[in-house]
């Protein structure tokens, strides 16, 4: 238990689809991130968020729609995914602590698009 | 901008033998560091860390030290398992609220 949950583990949605990811933390973090895991690719941040206010999209394309309505929960909305979007979707949470930076991460979410 | 290197992979090994990942980094300011894991299918686990110039970040046999003067933060263990097969991250972060850097992992195979 990481302390970090994601639902659902694996996800299969066909490109017209709408689906959202769920990410909950149960650590008092007040950052939280969406990460996009590709196969043969470095791990690539998608969006940042600090007490709930988006503080970094690193040109994600805009079918990916996150939202943050507390400091526990983190959503990313997906709509109209392409094939190239199948990845493991890593959420994960930090604490501004000099001694304690590390950030924990969900198990992540395996997504399919066909 | 920071950024973090680490040795490609796959390193395969014997059961018991010794395990080096080299990990070197650049970086503004002052950098906490880290190695993470990832098993098959699961997220990344926080593996150790160091915070500061010279602290040895250990866990599991395992052990780092940061080295400000190299710009480095090696994993190594003496004598690894089958169950540390496994792709490992070195990853740092300077900012107060969190952006990290990560590596683009190192697989590792430990075969019986």
């Amino acid at each position: 238990e990481t302390g970090v949950t994601q639902t659902p583990r694996h996800l299969v949605m066909g490109m017209t689809n709408k689906k959202s990811l769920k990410c909950e933390q149960h650590l008092g973090h007040n950052a939280m991130y969406w990460y996009k895991q590709s196969a043969k690719k470095p791990l690539e941040l998608m969006f940042v968020y600090n007490f709930k206010e988006q503080t970094e999209n690193n040109s994600v394309p805009s079918r990916f729609s996150p939202e943050c309505p507390n400091s526990s929960h983190l959503f990313l909305h997906l709509h109209t995914l392409q094939p190239e979007d199948s990845a493991l979707y890593l959420c994960a949470s930090s604490q501004d602590r000099p001694t304690n930076p590390e950030a924990f991460f969900g198990q992540g979410t395996r997504l399919t698009v066909v | 901008g920071d950024s973090v290197t680490q040795m490609e992979g796959p390193v395969t090994l014997s059961e018991e033998a010794c395990l080096t990942i080299n990990c070197t980094y650049t970086a503004t300011g002052y950098p906490s560091l880290f190695w993470y894991v990832q098993y098959p299918g699961e997220g990344l686990q926080l593996l150790l860390k160091a915070t500061k110039a010279d602290d040895k970040g250990s866990n599991k046999g395992f052990e780092a030290t940061y080295r400000k003067e190299t710009t480095s933060f090696h994993l190594e263990k003496g004598s690894v398992q089958v169950s540390d097969s496994a792709v490992y991250f070195c990853a740092l972060v300077t900012d107060s609220w969190g952006k990290f850097q990560f590596g683009a992992g190192t697989q590792v195979v430990v075969t019986p």
